[in-house]
């Protein structure tokens, strides 16, 4: 089967930093995407990685080693606003998005 | 702006009360996609359109249905939605090429069900 973990819930104090680890297994590797949800919204997307290594956009960066299934999500500054969920999502060797449930970020001051 | 538009925000239904979801896009993309997203739960893929092909997932219900009559809308039926049913649903849009998913998504506010 496949298969996307994330830790549930993480905390963080307004601006630190925080890593969100996502692994995977899946059928075939296409790329990873990074998705921010705030409670009661929608997704929207943050980053793309299909290729090893660090893509930095602006206070978020995101990894990927696809020989370890394994990607974060690496959020500067932290700022109250990140209190979200943050969803990893990998596309398989069939080009369909696996969706993984979500990390649920609490930032405290 | 160019956005993806979902009506209503809130539907309240009965217990066995058929309902429509909506979705209109200006992004002018050729897949559109539903979502149904429960609590704390990853985005579960009920069905998409790769331009006029309808792509059914094979868990989902019978008891949901799609339409897309056009390029800009998409429709959600639920014909005997049961309390299992409530839940946020999601459309997304995206432009990818033979049905390939390796772009982003972009997607509406979200329709939250409820069933009385």
């Amino acid at each position: 089967g496949q298969n996307i973990d994330q830790p549930t819930e993480m905390t963080a104090t307004e601006g630190a930093i925080v890593q969100i680890n996502c692994t995977y297994q899946t059928s075939g590797f296409n790329g990873l995407f990074w998705y921010q949800q705030h409670a009661g919204e929608a997704p929207t997307f943050l980053s793309y990685n299909v290729l090893d290594g660090l893509e930095e956009k602006g206070r978020f960066s995101s990894f990927l080693s696809r020989s370890k299934g394994y990607s974060y999500l690496l959020l500067k500054e932290l700022q109250m606003k990140d209190s979200a969920s943050y969803l990893c999502a990998v596309v398989d060797s069939n080009y369909q998005l696996i969706w993984g449930a979500g990390t649920k970020l609490i930032i405290k001051p | 702006d160019a956005m993806v538009i979902q009506n209503p925000r809130y539907q309240v239904t009965q217990f066995g009360k058929p309902v429509t979801l909506s979705c209109s896009q200006t992004l002018n993309h050729n897949v559109m996609y539903w979502y149904q997203q429960k609590s704390s739960q990853a985005p579960k893929l009920l069905f998409h359109y790769y331009d006029k092909d309808f792509n059914n997932e094979a868990d989902t219900p019978d008891n949901f249905q799609s339409r897309r009559p056009n390029t800009s809308f998409c429709f959600l039926d639920i014909r005997s939605p049961g309390l299992g049913d409530a839940a946020m649903y999601l459309c997304a849009t995206s432009r990818d090429l033979e049905g390939r998913s390796y772009n982003e998504q972009f997607f509406g506010p979200g329709t939250r069900l409820t069933v009385l």
